[in-house]
């Protein structure tokens, strides 16, 4: 199957600092890419969309300005959150559609965030 | 919008006993059906998949589910767990079409006991 690859899978940071956590297809293009955040006991809860060439798509209640999503090539999306605070750590998790016209999403291994 | 409830929050079972963890959608268009682990401390792991066709779906470890449309569910059965089997299962949707995300259930945990 495709192969997803996060990086850093664990990155701990001070509060007010930015961080960014990239997301590569290793073995696809990846047109589209989607980020997840799970939080300890829970479900998976959609970010928002990554598009190659054009602006992300956030979900409803997601902060765009806190969660930069850049989509800058076919097998490259990274995910910064900007002045991260303790409530920002979390599980993120992305994932790739491989191919046209496929509804199956490769995961990432995902990336822990801690903020102190 | 798409949603998908997962009824059992958690379950608990003996080894050898069945497995059935119950999954229904709500979307009136045509779907894509997952069922994915997520063993402790690792990443989402894919069991199994519907797209089209047979409706009962065999995947890995021995895990199978079956898509009933008329009850909008995609149940996850197992005949006789194991204590490896310990993990959290999370039921996800998609709309059969190309670009969409995936829409998950709040997941179940199962623990099985040796």
């Amino acid at each position: 199957g495709a192969v997803v690859s996060q990086h850093p899978s664990r990155v701990i940071c001070k509060s007010g600092t930015s961080v960014k956590i990239e997301c590569r297809s290793l073995d696809f293009q990846a047109t589209t890419m989607f980020w997840y955040r799970q939080f300890p006991k829970k479900s998976l809860m959609l970010m928002a969309t990554s598009n190659e060439g054009s602006k992300a798509t956030y979900e409803q209640g997601v902060e765009k300005d806190k969660f930069l999503i850049n989509h800058a090539s076919l097998t490259l999306s990274t995910l910064t959150v900007t002045s991260a605070h303790p409530e920002d750590s979390s599980f993120y998790i992305c994932s790739a559609i491989a191919g046209v016209n496929t509804g199956e999403l490769f995961f990432g291994e995902g990336s822990r965030l801690t903020v102190l | 919008a798409q949603s998908v409830s997962q009824h059992n929050h958690h379950v608990i079972l003996s080894e050898a006993a069945s497995l059935e963890l119950g999954c229904n959608y709500s979307y009136g268009g045509t779907v894509n059906l997952f069922w994915y682990v997520q063993y402790p401390g690792q990443h989402l792991q894919l069991l199994l998949k519907y797209f089209s066709g047979d409706p009962l779906v065999k995947g890995i470890k021995g895990f199978e589910a079956e898509f009933i449309k008329s009850k909008f569910s995609f149940n996850l059965r197992k005949p006789s767990v194991q204590w490896s089997d310990t993990a959290e299962y999370f039921c996800a949707v998609n709309v059969n079409q190309a670009g969409t995300a995936l829409i998950f259930g709040k997941g179940t945990t199962l623990s099985v006991s040796s």
